[in-house]
């Protein structure tokens, strides 16, 4: 069974925090996509990655960065958490259609 | 760049009844498209998707879906909706030979009632 994995479901963090959201999948694709999900906006692309070390900018990728140094793992960086950060988050990986992680909700207080 | 709307943010229905939820598309180019679905509290997972040849698609859970290039509509369709199809459904697309990056509707929330 196909799996992309997200490290956490739930997390809860301080303003200006540096917060990690790690993503493995096991099926060996190249793309890998962060979404962020709000109510009434649907899914907000923040940055992908086609390959190991590229990365290209999504639709909103202010406040966050990336990491791709392994194939299956990509990790988006909240540099420093704003409490409009809060949200759930969603991992991808992408051949001719996506597969998606659990999400993990975050909250910033 | 490509598009996608879904008309309806959410669509009440009784449990029996027959729904369709709405999608359209907008692209330059030719696109493959998919219906995803999530259920409270967990990622999205693939419903149905149309690459090419027949433009009707189905689920293994009953749903169903058109391709109508002229009319740059892709709605999903089930004669009889179940309690457990309560969830949020999202539409999207992606350009052929390339990048494949999806872009999603906003999703519609579908509630079935008893």
């Amino acid at each position: 069974d196909v799996k992309v994995t997200q490290s956490s479901r739930y997390l809860v963090k301080r303003t200006g925090e540096k917060v990690f959201l790690e993503c493995v999948q096991d099926m060996d694709h190249e793309n890998m996509f962060w979404y962020r999900q709000d109510p009434g906006l649907g899914l907000r692309l923040i940055y992908f990655s086609y390959d190991v070390k590229m990365k290209e900018k999504g639709d909103i990728p202010e406040g966050y960065s990336v990491s791709r140094e392994k194939k299956e793992r990509f990790s988006l960086i909240l540099e420093s958490a704003s409490t409009n950060q809060t949200s759930m988050y969603l991992c991808a990986s992408f051949s001719t259609e996506a597969f998606f992680g659990q999400g993990t909700r975050l909250t910033v207080v | 760049a490509q598009s996608v709307t879904q008309l309806d943010s959410q669509v009440p229905v009784f449990e029996e009844a027959p729904v369709e939820l709405r999608c359209n598309y907008s692209s330059s180019v030719s696109v493959y498209l998919f219906w995803y679905v999530q259920y409270p509290n967990q990622g999205l997972q693939l419903l149905l998707k149309y690459l090419s040849g027949s433009t009707l698609v189905e689920s293994i859970n009953g749903f169903e879906a058109e391709f109508n290039k002229s009319q740059t509509s892709f709605h999903l369709r089930k004669p009889s909706v179940h309690i457990s199809d309560t969830a949020e459904y999202f539409c999207a697309v992606s350009v052929t030979g390339g990048s494949y990056i999806p872009t999603f509707g906003r999703g519609t929330s579908l509630i079935v009632h008893p």
